[in-house]
């Protein structure tokens, strides 16, 4: 089975820059993924890493490193509308996802 | 908009009975999932398709779930004899196998309140 955990949920200052950690057990494993769910919402895909290292999108990083099955998303320059849920998921047996719960992350001005 | 649409995005029924719901992917892709999410809980994979061929179920879908995707385009989720615990959200996702399959694209979500 794949076991998958996050904390549960985070606050920061509008601005500031936050980092959601995941770790994760699985077998089969073809990349890590990381989705942003609003509230009410259908996640919506951020980013990916398939082999160890950080990949930089505009204000989104994702790091992976597949030896110690760990994986951090960093969002900078925190706006209210990154307010959301970041779901970490292990993709696996090149055919599905497995979701944490997501990390609940509400900007304050 | 090309995105995943479903529908109904809300459906309310009695404890029993039977519900379907659709799905239609982005046209292109091939691949089609089905997962269920609850509050405070990330989605959990019930199947998917490639094309028209359902390849993998998982055990939380019980012999009451019924997936189809006739002609590898829309899809149907049909709960046969609705419990109180299968009230959730129902949210459909698409990819396309050439980029790896990771990548999907969910649609709204249907809500199902079972009463």
């Amino acid at each position: 089975g794949q076991n998958i955990d996050q904390p549960t949920e985070m606050t920061a200052t509008e601005g500031a820059i936050v980092q959601i950690n995941c770790t994760y057990q699985t077998s089969g494993f073809n990349g890590l993924f990381w989705y942003q769910q609003h509230a009410g919402e259908a996640p919506t895909f951020l980013s990916y890493n398939v082999l160890d290292g950080l990949e930089e999108k505009g204000r989104f990083s994702s790091f992976l490193s597949r030896s110690k099955g760990y994986s951090y998303l960093l969002l900078k320059e925190l706006q209210m509308k990154d307010s959301a849920s970041y779901l970490c998921a292990v993709f696996y047996g090149n055919n599905r996802l497995a979701f944490g719960k997501g990390n609940q992350v509400v900007v304050i001005p | 908009d090309t995105g995943v649409s479903q529908n109904p995005r809300h459906k309310i029924t009695k404890r029993g009975q039977n519900v379907t719901f659709r799905c239609d992917p982005i046209s292109e892709h091939n691949r089609l999932y089905w997962y269920r999410q609850t509050l405070g809980q990330g989605p959990e994979f019930l199947t998917y398709f490639q094309n028209e061929a359902q390849l993998e179920k998982s055990r939380l879908l019980s012999d009451r779930f019924s997936a189809e995707r006739p002609k590898g385009s829309f899809s149907t989720l049909e709960i046969q004899r609705t419990e109180q615990g299968d009230s959730a959200m129902y949210l459909c996702a698409s990819s396309l196998v050439q980029t790896g399959g990771g990548e999907q694209y969910f649609g709204p979500g249907t809500r199902l309140t079972v009463t």
